[in-house]
């Protein structure tokens, strides 16, 4: 079947609008994860859904951002007034099932999404 | 909170030679995973290789294996024969194991640059 989806692929936003990113991770997939990747850096954690319960946001980097994920399939990351400083490709990631630690237990591989290339001027 | 590192910016390596990508990582966490993700220019994100740290044995997938030395928290990746579809950011992760749903923390990136 298809690998993990997102759109728009490339989002221009002025600074002080909403934007809505949409991703359709892998069907039957459990877990799904949102990461923010600024130019030559690596991604960093912004929340995790386990079917429709958002389950971490730690990461999110300040109340404009809000993501959900509500019939536990297709998740919506939305910023809200955006700044310059959102500026950055927003992956998504999808799992069959939460990993577990236990010696010999299978970890389930992340699979990652194209991204979208947000730019705010 | 745990931390990962990769002190190379920038590597090259010529075809078909071998090369190293160093990547050291903080933990107070005794169980937990290791990765090597590779990323093309303008493409996906994938695995390339995962070391459980309960494993003494380095993982190997192919060309691609691993040294992981769990007492000085340091895991490095060797790419032999290395091809020209080699080239690309690589990204050392971790995700602490025990009743951790799979959050990985990346650390900045090594660009691979192949030389014909």
């Amino acid at each position: 079947g298809a690998g993990v989806s997102q759109s728009p692929r490339y989002k221009v936003a002025k600074r002080g609008q909403d934007v809505a990113l949409r991703c359709d991770p892998i069907s039957g997939h459990v877990s799904l994860f949102w990461y923010q990747q600024a130019l030559g850096q690596g991604p960093e954690f912004l929340t995790y859904f386990q079917n429709e319960a958002q389950l971490d946001k730690s990461g999110l980097p300040s109340d404009r951002f809000f993501a959900e994920r509500p019939e536990g399939s297709v998740s919506t990351l939305k910023i809200q007034r955006t700044q310059q400083e959102d500026s950055a490709v927003y992956l998504c990631a999808s799992s069959y099932a939460s990993s577990r630690g236990l010696a010999g237990a299978v970890y389930n591989e992340q699979f990652f999404g194209p991204g979208t290339r947000l730019t705010v001027l | 909170a745990q931390t990962v590192t990769q002190s190379q910016p920038e590597m090259s390596v010529q075809e078909a030679e071998t090369v190293t990508l160093s990547c050291t990582y903080d933990t107070s966490e005794s169980d937990y995973y290791l990765f090597w993700y590779k990323q093309p220019p303008s493409r996906q994100m994938i695995l390339v290789i995962r070391q459980e740290a309960y494993k003494q044995q380095n993982a190997t997938e192919n060309r691609f294996s691993v040294n992981f030395q769990k007492a000085a928290k340091s895991f490095s990746l060797k790419i032999s024969d290395s091809q020209l579809g080699d080239a690309a950011m690589y990204f050392c992760a971790y995700n602490a194991g025990g009743t951790s749903y799979g959050k990985l923390t990346f650390g900045q990136g090594t660009i691979l640059t192949v030389h014909p």
